[in-house]
């Protein structure tokens, strides 16, 4: 089945620091990858996306590249903010169409603090 | 983007009781909705996936006749949590698929809510 791993957190890091957060997938066929963000007390929200293999999606200054030959999916930002501060979730969505929707499948998620 | 309204956001009730948690899509037309449960310091678990007019399908392991889901309209749909248990006690999000976004879509999700059964 599909599965998705990423790192483990918290990952605690300055403001403007770098930052990667590592995401690594198993899936049969071609499935699309994204990155959800999860704000204290709110829902998940869609940062960004990616559709094929080589595509780079990009949002806010976060950006993550479709592996294929690695199976990866890294996020990663130039400069963080203290307002970054969130949990992200890496998943993966199955191409085929199943009743009506397709299924997410959500790696473990990351919590991300960025202190001044 | 969408808005995907989930109420209450948090509820705590006695053990044996039931708890109902609203999902509604305010701005779009949501033919499927999909619920999830998250544990702390782990993903979030589909249960159950919803089309609008139909009986929703439960993941393997997820208990049909203690989650029960509804989603009478292109809206709403409900999650009602039978003969609640303290093991019970989560996080469920929803999440819903616009209707006219093609094969693959965007999921907007609703807040979450934190049922502890006590």
């Amino acid at each position: 089945g599909n599965s998705v791993t990423q790192m483990e957190g918290p990952v605690t890091l300055s403001e403007e620091a770098f930052l990667t957060i590592n995401c690594t997938y198993t899936a049969t066929g071609y499935p699309s990858l994204f990155w959800y963000v999860q704000y204290p007390g709110e829902g998940l929200q869609l940062l960004l996306k990616a559709t094929k293999a080589d595509d780079k999606g990009s949002n806010k200054g976060f950006e993550a590249t479709y592996r294929k030959e690695t199976t990866s999916f890294h996020l990663e930002k130039g400069s963080v903010q203290v307002s970054d501060s969130a949990v992200y979730f890496c998943a993966l969505s199955d191409q085929r169409l199943t009743g009506g929707g397709n299924k997410l499948t959500f790696g473990t998620g990351t919590q991300l603090k960025v202190e001044l | 983007g969408a808005v995907v309204s989930q109420h209450p956001s948090r509820v705590i009730c006695k053990s044996g009781t039931s708890v109902k948690i609203e999902c509604r899509s305010l701005d779009f037309q949501a033919t499927t909705m999909f619920w999830y449960r998250q544990f702390p310091k782990q993903s979030l678990m589909l249960m159950a996936t919803s089309n609008e007019g139909s009986k929703a399908t439960y993941e393997q392991g997820v208990e049909k006749d203690k989650f029960l889901i509804n989603h009478a309209s292109l809206t709403l749909s409900t999650l009602t949590v039978t003969s609640a248990h303290p093991e019970d006690s989560s996080f469920y999000i929803c999440s819903a698929r616009d209707l006219g976004t093609g094969v693959w879509t965007e999921a907007f999700f609703g807040q979450g809510t934190r049922l502890t059964v006590v």
